[in-house]
């Protein structure tokens, strides 16, 4: 069965540095979500991207936070400049559509995520 | 999107039905009802989704009052496999490109 795949599964990295978190999405979806999850807390969302854009993003994805599709499978997140409360897991998901019907179910399939932890 | 309250959590015996509520009592009339699991720290795994009719697929059936300001997701026979969180969530029908998560109801079942 086809999956969304993360990489990578864990990374520990320095405040202050940058981090690109890696995603393959379902090769025939075209919706692209990041969502984060802090220890403990719910799953929150962060940005969608459609036909090479941001179509929604929350007021957690701020100027730090970059999303890009740089070839046709790639979906990547982007923090430029890390902080201790980056610290979260984070998953990717796409989706064939956007919803629309019984039918149509809009679902979103999800990675394992990537645990980043920022010391 | 309309907000949706689930109790916090709730437990279940190994092979009886799992019945989970959810109240959308300001749900509007062009929003779906989804239902989302999380097992452990896994990304979330869609269950099944509606608008006004019953649901049933391979995983669980999805109850919608008829007044559409709540439902309850009903697992048959759940097993240890389906302990998890259980999210619901009301996204807009054409949209749902900023699916947002609540706390959801962590569901324990026990042999």
């Amino acid at each position: 069965e086809p999956e969304v795949t993360q990489t990578p599964s864990h990374q520990v990295t320095q405040m202050g540095q940058e981090v690109i978190l890696r995603c393959v999405p379902i090769s025939n979806h075209l919706y692209f979500y990041w969502y984060r999850q802090i220890l403990g807390q719910k799953v929150e969302f962060l940005v969608s991207f459609y036909n090479n854009e941001i179509s929604e993003k929350s007021e957690i994805f701020d100027d730090q936070f970059s999303v890009e599709r740089p070839d046709g499978s790639n979906f990547t997140l982007k923090i430029r400049s890390t902080k201790l409360e980056d610290s979260a897991m984070y998953f990717c998901a796409s989706s064939e559509s956007s919803g629309g019907s019984i039918r149509d179910t809009g679902e979103l399939f999800f990675g394992e995520g990537s645990r980043l932890t920022v010391l | 999107d309309a907000k949706t309250t689930q109790p916090p959590s709730m437990d279940c015996a190994e092979g009886r039905a799992a019945n989970l509520p959810c109240n959308h009592s300001t749900i509007s009339g062009n929003e779906y009802v989804y239902w989302y699991r999380q097992i452990h720290s896994q990304g979330p795994q869609y269950i099944i989704h509606g608008l006004k009719n019953n649901e049933t697929n391979e995983m669980a059936s999805l109850i919608i009052t008829e007044d559409r300001k709540s439902s309850t997701l009903i697992l048959p026979h759940a097993t240890l496999r389906d302990t998890a969180v259980y999210y619901c969530i009301a996204s807009f029908q054409y949209n749902n490109n900023d699916m947002r998560f609540g706390a959801g109801t962590r569901l324990t079942v026990k042999p």
